[in-house]
Order: C-alpha cells, then structure tokens, then sequence
C-alpha cells in the first residue's frame, strides 16, 4: 500500500466517545486526505492537507477535525462519535495536487459506532 | 454530492470476454482518473486520462474520455478472475478528487 500504514484497523466504539485515527505515510508526499466509504456513496472526502499544518475541507467535513504537525502524519478526530460516523475511512496520499497526480491509498480503518 | 456516475452499478461477465463500464460526469474536469478496490482493500491508480486526450491505453486497459458528452469509458480486455474489484472513476478540479459509486464487476471463471 505505497508506504501508508492507519491505525487502528478496526475500532468499536460508543456514541458520544472521541476517536482518533491515524494515517502515517514514508513517502514524504506533500497532500493527504480523508476519505469515508459507505455503500451507495462511494468514496466522499471529509478533509484533506497540502502541507504541515495546511487543511482544507472536504465534502462531508461536519463533525470531523484533522491535525498535521509532521509530512509524515496525518489525524481525523471525531470529538463526539455519532452512529452516522460508522463507516470505513481512507487515507489517501498523492506526490501533488489531485488535479495532476494519482493518489495512493492505505489498507482503511473500519469504525463501529455503536 | 457526487460528480461521476458509473454504469452499470453491477457487471458480470466470463473470463476472456471484455469488460466496458461507463462514468458520466456534470461539470468541467481538469482530468479523470479510474481505480480499482479489491474487496475490503484500499483503492489502486489505474489510469489517468487528461481533458485533452481522447483515448489512453495501459496493458489491457484502454479508457476513452469525451468531454463533450462529459463522459469516460474503461475497457479492460480478455478478463482474468483477478479483475474481479469495483471501479471507480474520480474527477478532478484542482487539488480534490471526487469519486462515482463505482461498477461492481465479477469476473465468472
């Protein structure tokens, strides 16, 4: 998967419980982005970054917050999960912006909210 | 909401036989890229195709784009049961992608 590694892989948690995902890349690729995936949907981004501390929204951003100190990773934090939440995430990396380059994905991170 | 449209939603077909699935799209692109997702795996770069190409080949891939239809077709010929996936065709703006449903193609041995 391109050097890109999420943790955790699969989370069980509860409503109204902060979550943290992780997205860690070793390619050194500037952007990185967020992605959910429920069925009927496709792929929807929720944020993305062009750079430390550099973020952008996305698509479906509500309820989502994200935190880049280091090229190397990337956050989404649900502050209060919600069941609507439930989903698989993606993280996405790509060399520049997604106007000219392909993007490479990590293995995803399938959440429970129960 | 979402800017490509794939069709069909869902293609089965023998191995050997060529796989066509379609994606329209609404408004102006700067270029259109296709993926594959394996099940319960992240997606895969197939191909990007500029607005100013018409047609782009890569092995058994061959992906047309009219952009005065604003549509894409990705042909994958001689299909093999490891292109069993869904596809994805994603449009582009600037720095964001923005992905279909996806076609859901079964390759029958």
């Amino acid at each position: 998967d391109a050097g890109i590694t999420q943790s955790p892989r699969h989370k069980v948690t509860e409503t109204g419980t902060p979550v943290t995902l992780r997205c860690h890349q070793t390619e050194n690729h500037r952007y990185m982005y967020w992605y959910r995936q429920d069925p009927g949907h496709g792929l929807r981004l929720i944020h993305y970054s062009y750079g430390v501390k550099d973020t952008d929204k996305g698509e479906v951003s509500d309820g989502y917050s994200v935190s880049r100190s280091k090229t190397e990773d990337f956050l989404l934090t649900l502050e209060s999960a919600t069941s609507s939440q439930t989903s698989v995430y993606f993280c996405a990396i790509s060399e520049g912006g997604a106007g000219n380059n392909e993007q490479f994905f990590g293995p995803g991170t399938r959440l429970t909210v129960l | 909401s979402q800017q490509g449209e794939e069709d069909p939603q869902a293609l089965s077909i023998q191995e050997g036989e060529n796989a066509t699935m379609n994606c329209s799209y609404k408004t102006s692109i700067n270029n259109l890229q296709w993926y594959r997702q394996n099940s319960g795996r992240g997606l895969v770069h197939l191909i990007l195709i500029r607005s100013n190409e018409r047609e782009k080949h890569s092995g058994r891939l061959r992906v047309t784009l009219d952009t005065s239809k604003k549509s894409s077709s990705l042909l994958i010929t001689a299909s093999r049961a490891a292109d069993t996936a869904s596809y994805f065709c994603a449009t582009t703006g600037n720095e964001k992608l923005t992905f279909g449903t996806g076609t859901r193609l079964t390759i029958i041995p």
